[in-house]
């Protein structure tokens, strides 16, 4: 069975501080990784993913996060954070050796606050 | 493309109601995913279809919960009847599968209140 942790309920950081939201994630094989953002009353946007090669993934809106396979961890961060930035932001993973098809399990959420 | 489209965005009942909700997928994506939000669940997978066929339905919570997949370019997910535990926001999904990576793309959501 794959699963996926989100530890922290929410993460508060002052504007233009780094940020990072935390993500563990257990499969039986290998994983795919993805991190997904939402904002207020809409749907999931995909934000960035790990499928294989370098550890440390780029994706939008200047976020990466970098895979860690001995913690098996998948963080997201940020360099320098924006006020926009505050939304609830989901970990999904992907165990690619099981059936299932595309089926990703997701994380709790955590709630990204970046106050001024 | 317009993304995935659901609709209605908000839809407002009486307990004992029936409720249809409606998603059109990404043209061309071969899976398609219903899900359910709310704060003391978070995000739950209801059910899934691939190539209009229903694969995993472990998650619908319940008989009064029902789901089709007529054709490549629609799908309804039905309450009958409702009740007001099943106040939720209700999210569609559509990806490719075939080998690719899986990504997700949400539609907006249906916001579900029985009264």
């Amino acid at each position: 069975a794959q699963s996926v942790a989100q530890p922290e309920d929410q993460v508060n950081v002052a504007e233009g501080n780094p940020l990072t939201v935390k993500c563990t994630y257990s499969v039986s094989g290998n994983p795919y990784l993805f991190w997904y953002v939402q904002y207020p009353n809409r749907g999931l946007q995909f934000l960035l993913k790990y499928i294989t090669g370098d550890n440390l993934v780029k994706g939008s809106y200047g976020f990466e996060a970098e895979f860690n396979k001995s913690q098996t961890s998948f963080h997201l961060k940020k360099p320098s954070a924006l006020v926009s930035d505050s939304a609830l932001y989901f970990c999904a993973v992907r165990d690619i050796l099981t059936g299932g098809g595309n089926k990703l399990t997701f994380g709790t959420g955590t709630q990204l606050k970046v106050e001024l | 493309d317009a993304g995935v489209i659901q609709s209605p965005r908000h839809e407002v009942t009486e307990m004992g109601q029936e409720v249809t909700l409606r998603c059109k997928p990404i043209s061309g994506h071969d899976y398609l995913f219903w899900y359910r939000q709310t704060m003391m669940r978070g995000l739950e997978l209801l059910i899934y279809f691939n190539n209009n066929v229903p694969i995993d339905d472990s998650g619908m919570p319940e008989d009064r919960f029902s789901a089709k997949m007529p054709n490549a370019s629609f799908s309804t997910l039905k309450i009958q009847p409702s009740e007001p535990r099943d106040s939720a926001v209700y999210f569609c999904a559509s990806s490719l599968g075939q080998g690719r990576t899986g990504e997700l793309f949400f539609g907006e959501g249906s916001r579900l209140t029985v009264l």
